[in-house]
């Protein structure tokens, strides 16, 4: 079965500031997804970011890029220019390649100063 | 678009009591999940629909609880009876299809006391 694993459960930055948060999974499927998810106090669960395994280059979506590294199994998230509208629980999760079942790992919260 | 809606947004009940939750996907998802995330933890999928049949319902404690999705669009949650350890929030996501990417809800918090 597939495990992802956030090792940081709390993390802070100041605000303007960069900051990259951890995820690794263990998997032996060849081919899958994954994904940040940012979720608010509000609960809602906002996709940051997806990235296709087969996919050498990394994602980016304007202010977060991943360091997506496909033999290490390390699939981690860095924020720029750090914003107090970033702060929330941040979720790495696994899609297979066969199935559409999400696996989540444990979340760290980000905590942004200003 | 509208996105995923769910009610209630609060729910508290006593335990042994039932419960039920309510999701209306995107217009047009066929695929419907519902996820049980309990406070310090990531989400845990519980089921899955592609249209109206189940297509993963393995984590699902089938003794109290259950789930249909009539017509292949919106869907509802029950849990008969309810214990303790059910508080959590319970979310709802859709996809276009399957290996999509999943939009979810606002989720539903359920506290058994």
């Amino acid at each position: 079965a597939q495990t992802v694993t956030q090792s940081q459960p709390e993390m802070s930055v100041q605000e303007a500031e960069t900051v990259t948060l951890s995820c690794t999974y263990d998997t032996s499927e060849s081919d899958y997804y994954l994904f940040w998810y940012k979720q608010p106090p509000s609960r809602q669960m906002i996709l940051v970011i997806r990235q296709e395994a087969y996919k050498q280059q990394n994602a980016t979506e304007n202010r977060f890029s991943v360091n997506f590294q496909k033999a290490a199994k390390s699939f981690s998230l860095k924020i720029s220019d750090s914003q107090l509208g970033d702060a929330a629980m941040y979720f790495c999760a696994y899609n297979g390649e066969y199935g559409n079942k999400l696996v989540f790992g444990a979340g760290t919260i980000l905590r942004v100063k200003s | 678009e509208a996105g995923v809606a769910q009610s209630p947004r609060y729910k508290i009940i006593e335990k042994r009591q039932s419960v039920a939750f309510w999701c209306n996907p995107i217009s047009g998802h066929a695929t419907l999940y519902w996820y049980q995330q309990i406070l310090g933890q990531g989400p845990k999928l519980l089921i899955q629909f592609q249209n109206n049949g189940v297509v993963d319902d393995s984590q699902l404690p089938k003794d109290r609880f259950s789930a249909e999705r009539l017509k292949g669009v919106d869907s509802t949650l029950k849990i008969q009876p309810a214990k303790l350890e059910d508080s959590a929030v319970y979310l709802c996501a859709s996809s276009l299809e399957l290996l999509a990417v999943q939009f979810f809800g606002p989720g539903t918090r359920l506290t058994v006391l």
